[in-house]
């Protein structure tokens, strides 16, 4: 298995701001995912994050609003962008260590709260 | 897209009893179906994972059955435990392995009652 961590764990934004996340893992993995999970609910795929291009983005996420970036194999950040009150979720990162396997392993998830 | 349905939304249960999760997906091109577990303020975790060229997998309480004609998958907890209690999750890999992402289910709660 893979051992994934996040920072900041939680964090409190004003409306307007900006807040990433990084997304550390131990491991050289094949894919990085980014997820969203708002209170109660489910896990929704925000994208795939691509080494060294562009992240591939799920219907209704858009890269100006949650841009990305994978700079290596084990490293990825999530940027939420002039963040609204509806943005307050968990941010959960995701890696997938070989192309055989679809296994994914996830990160502990990083908490905002939008004011 | 690729639609994954969970039901039910809730289960409570007596500990020792059995429970029951099920899972149907769209895509004819998903072969991979994880479960996760995860426990309040926790991460997701992976309890057990089939793929579509296997009707049926267990390990130790746990077990996943797969019918492919049917697109339906479900999760199987035997002897429960009050540590059992957490919110389950099952997936499916839209477009099969290449693309690697999962869809979710809208995930059940399960509540073991000592």
């Amino acid at each position: 298995s893979a051992v994934i961590s996040q920072k900041p764990s939680r964090d409190i934004c004003q409306r307007g701001t900006s807040l990433t996340i990084q997304c550390q893992v131990d491991s050289q993995v094949t894919m990085m995912f980014w997820y969203r999970q708002q209170p109660g609910q489910s896990l929704t795929l925000i994208a795939t994050a691509n080494q060294g291009s562009e992240a591939t983005y799920e219907s209704g996420f858009v890269i100006d609003k949650f841009p990305i970036s994978r700079p290596n194999l084990t490293f990825s950040t999530l940027t939420v962008s002039n963040m609204s009150p509806e943005d307050s979720s968990i941010y959960l990162c995701s890696g997938r260590l070989a192309v055989s396997t679809d296994t994914q392993y996830f990160g502990p998830g990083t908490r905002l709260t939008v004011l | 897209g690729e639609n994954v349905e969970q039901h039910p939304s809730t289960l409570s249960v007596q500990e020792g009893d059995s429970a029951v999760i099920k899972c149907t997906y769209s895509d004819s091109a998903s072969n991979y179906f994880p479960w996760y577990k995860q426990e309040l303020g926790k991460r997701p975790q992976l309890i057990i994972d089939i793929r579509s060229n296997v009707g049926e997998k267990k390990d130790q309480r746990i077990a996943v059955t797969l019918n492919k004609t049917a697109k339906h998958f479900s999760l199987h907890i035997t002897e429960t435990q009050p540590e059992d209690s957490a919110v389950y999750f099952c997936a499916s890999n839209a477009g099969g392995t290449s693309y690697g992402k999962l869809t979710f289910g809208q995930g059940t709660i399960l509540t073991v009652h000592p």
